[in-house]
Parts: C-alpha cells; structure tokens; sequence
C-alpha cells in the first residue's frame, strides 16, 4: 500500500523555468511533510519541509505548496538550473505518533539548457 | 564526525554469504532508519528505531534481514543467506526526534551479489 504518491517517475524543463513537482497521499493522519534531493551515488538531502498547519512554506527558489483538502503537495523550483537536476523524493509522517518518514518512489527532473 | 555515516561503501559478496553493514547516527539523535534503493527504484523502508520503543520492523522483506541498534547509538543490519535479489543501495538515516523532523542520510552501501 503505497501512501505517498509521486506519479510522475520523470520531468524535462529548460533552465530559467518553473520546475512543478507533484506528491499525493492517502493517510490523513499524516501532518509532516518533506522533499529531499538525490544525486547519484549520494543519499538523500534534505530541502524543505511543510507542517500541516500552513499551505506554503518558501526558501529561496524552493517553495512547497500543501492541499490537505485534496491530500496533494507539490515542490515548484524557480527558476530551475542544470544542478537542480536529480531524484527529488517527498516523504510525510505523523508528527502525533513520532512515526516514520513514509517516502514517494521519486520523480527524476532533468533541466535542460 | 558530523554526518551520518556508513561502512563499507561499497560490498561485492558471494550468493548465500551473510553480511553486515553499519551505520553510525548523528550524536543525540534518536530515531534511525533503514531503506534501501534498488537499482531504478524509489526508496523502500526496511526498519526504524525511535528511542526505546520497539522497533517497526514492518519493512523488512524476509526473515533473512535483521537489524539492532546497540545502545541507542550504531546499528546493524544483518542480511543472512544474501540472495541477488539483495543487491541494491542501503541508506542509513537519522532524525532528531523521528518523524517530527528532517531525517539525514548517509551515502549508502552499495551491496552487490555475485
């Protein structure tokens, strides 16, 4: 059972545009909310992080969006550049209940010059 | 040191030979976790430890995997009988307070089965 979900396993954008990357989830207990970033050979870094009580949270070119109505978050990157080029994976928890980090399978994003 | 941190980097075992790979966490921090990315795979949680509770072993794929997390601080896990369906990229990660906050990853070791 699959609780957080990122559909799209890869993205191509130019540099100099808005990189939109999309998650989805089904527990509802979940309040905690986090992207990292993965190159290869590399474990995964953190980049930013939402609680459930706000609906954006921005730092420098990173901003994450969360709809809990619609159980959605998303990680817009702009503008985007070559080195933002990896695996970006969202994870989320319940907070209440010091429970894991539950991960998304990942979508590759690839800028382009 | 400051990160988390993982040995060996790299490991090439023959099927059906056991192996152990290490973690040491961020100094102070209580939760650990296992996952490990097989090649073209997202992320797939193995264990996590937080604290004194029982660990959530619900990720573990087969009786083959163990881990222990030795007084609070560096943990093991214990793939026994490796299969080649084992080899894959085991990450180690470490939070403060478990999933209240940002977990840090190590760099991984890298399992291969020949």
């Amino acid at each position: 059972d699959q609780q957080v979900k990122q559909n799209s396993p890869s993205l191509s954008v130019q540099e100099g545009r808005i990189s939109i990357l999309n998650c989805d989830y089904t527990n509802s207990m979940f309040d905690y909310f986090l992207w990292y970033k993965k190159y290869p050979a590399e474990g995964p870094t953190f980049l930013i992080s939402i609680s459930s009580i706000k609906d954006k949270n921005e730092d420098g070119r990173f901003t994450v969006f969360l709809n809990k109505s619609a159980k959605h978050l998303s990680l817009h990157i702009v503008p985007s550049q070559p080195g933002d080029s990896a695996v970006y994976f969202c994870a989320a928890s319940n907070t209440g209940t010091a429970s894991k980090l539950t991960f998304g399978t990942g979508t590759r994003l690839q800028v382009t010059l | 040191g400051a990160g988390v941190s993982q040995s060996p980097s790299n490991k090439v075992t023959e099927k059906g030979k056991d192996v152990e790979l290490r973690c040491d966490p961020i100094s102070g921090h209580t939760a650990l976790y296992w996952y490990r990315q097989s090649l073209g795979q997202g992320l797939e949680f193995l264990i996590y430890f937080q604290g004194n509770s029982a660990p959530d072993k619900s990720g573990l794929p087969s009786d083959r995997f163990s881990a222990e997390r030795t007084g609070g601080s560096v943990s093991t896990l214990t793939i026994q009988r490796t299969q080649q369906e084992d080899s894959a990229v085991y990450l180690c990660a470490s939070s403060f307070q478990g999933g209240n906050t940002e977990a840090f990853f190590g760099q991984g070791t890298r399992l291969t089965v020949v």
